[in-house]
């Protein structure tokens, strides 16, 4: 069974510029979920999508945004990038909405703001 | 909003010294999850509570969960090297949809 998939593996922007992440789910998977990895501060929740539409929301700015394919893979769109945006993003997927599955990460995009 | 509370944040033991860490939840859980982290690597599911009191055992992981599913512990006996890691915990209030993660506890093995 393939894991979760991230795409790129890294990415090098510049201050505001956009950057799109990309992430595939495990099959069957239909939550997506997505955190940002930043040096010393955890994972901080950003996005949970499930359905197609967006459950939850972290305390995040609004240039932070995303959604979910009908075929659940998911994109994760960062705008005006700034350079505290600098991080690892993870994405993971999880079975069923309120079931409370574990989630199964992916590797993760690092994203590197110059 | 719903806080998890890890510590510590760093741990040095000597190869072969047990290691606990511990997390705390502002509010009641309905359950806890485990994940641990290897250095480069992404966080890997190793086991959820979710009655209060409970315990449950994996080879030398030792995880338990408060009666009052407020906090939660997880011992490691007689480490090893291969225990490198973050372990986070993350919970899940009662009327939340998602996870809140502690900020992990950093487990550093000196041979």
């Amino acid at each position: 069974e393939a894991g979760v998939t991230q795409s790129p593996t890294h990415l090098i922007k510049t201050r505001g510029q956009q950057a799109t992440l990309r992430c595939s789910p495990i099959s069957g998977h239909t939550s997506v979920y997505w955190y940002q990895q930043a040096l010393g501060l955890g994972l901080q929740f950003l996005l949970w999508y499930d359905e197609g539409e967006e459950r939850n929301r972290g305390n995040f700015p609004p240039r932070f945004s995303g959604r979910q394919f009908p075929n659940y893979s998911s994109e994760l769109n960062v705008n005006a990038l700034e350079l505290e945006d600098s991080a690892l993003y993870l994405c993971a997927s999880s079975f069923l909405r309120g079931k409370d599955q574990p989630q199964h990460f992916g590797d993760g995009t690092r994203l590197s703001i110059l | 909003g719903q806080q998890v509370m890890q510590i510590p944040q760093y741990q040095h033991v000597q190869e072969g010294e047990d290691f606990t860490t511990y997390c705390n939840s502002s509010t009641t859980l309905s359950n806890i999850q485990w994940y641990k982290q290897r250095p480069g690597g992404h966080p890997v599911f190793l086991i959820q509570l979710v009655k209060s009191g409970e315990v449950k055992k994996q080879k030398r992981l030792t995880f338990q969960f408060g009666e009052a599913k407020k906090n939660s512990s997880l011992h490691i006996t007689a480490t090893q090297t291969t225990d490198v890691g973050t372990y986070f915990c993350a919970g899940r209030g009662g009327g939340a949809d998602g996870l809140t993660f502690g900020k992990g506890t950093h487990l550093i093995i000196q041979p």
